[in-house]
């Protein structure tokens, strides 16, 4: 079974601050990890994925992820919060190989402060 | 144009109501989903559907029926509606079985 562990509901940081909000997976197969953005009232976006190739992930709005097999997780993190990135945060994993459902975390609820 | 759309927005009604949703997407795409999210934010998904047969079916109450008429549309009824129905229900779609998924702006149902 997979499953995935978002350290921390609610995350505060001051805008300029670095974000690092934290994703921790179980999985018993190589995985695939995404994070996806929730804003207030929509959807789910995707910010990015990885499938297995570069373990350092680009996404998009300067958020990056990087997947440590070793350590099981898959953190994301930005240098430097914008106002534009206060939102829900979803942590998600799949088994690689043929469809496997996505599993998703419990959101880290990201407030930005001026 | 919205690539995956559903209506209606918001949907209050009472308990032991029957109601649909429905989610259309113009993205040309094999693979559809059905989530529940609840108060808690927790998303769990309840169907899916690739090229119109149904590929997924959690656990989820019978009373929850989907049908996908065609590929781009995959709508879920709900009959006998219960307090705990209360949530955001998402459709999203893929490519195919694998692919990413892109996700509706969500339906808010609240059962009174």
């Amino acid at each position: 079974a997979q499953s995935v562990t978002q350290l921390g509901s609610h995350v505060s940081v001051s805008e300029g601050a670095l974000v690092l909000l934290r994703c921790n997976y179980s999985s018993s197969v190589p995985p695939y990890l995404f994070w996806y953005v929730q804003y207030p009232n929509q959807g789910l976006q995707l910010l990015l994925k990885y499938t297995s190739a570069a373990t350092l992930v680009k996404g998009i709005n300067g958020f990056e992820a990087e997947f440590k097999k070793s350590e099981t997780s898959f953190h994301l993190t930005k240098p430097s919060a914008h106002m534009s990135d206060a939102a829900e945060y979803f942590c998600a994993v799949k088994n690689s190989g043929g469809y496997q459902k996505v599993t998703f975390g419990i959101g880290t609820k990201l407030q930005v402060i001026p | 144009d919205t690539a995956v759309s559903q209506t209606p927005k918001y949907l209050v009604t009472q308990m032991g109501n029957d109601k649909s949703i429905k989610c259309e997407q113009n993205l040309g795409h094999d693979t559809m989903y059905w989530y529940k999210q609840d108060s808690k934010k927790f998303l769990k998904i309840m169907f899916s559907y690739n090229n119109k047969e149904l590929i997924i079916n959690e656990t989820v109450p019978n009373r929850f029926s989907p049908k996908s008429p065609d590929k781009a549309h995959l709508n879920l009824h709900i009959n006998s509606l219960e307090l705990g129905d209360s949530a955001v229900y998402f459709c999203a779609s893929s490519q195919d079985i694998s692919g990413d998924q892109y996700f509706g702006p969500g339906t808010r149902l609240l059962v009174l």
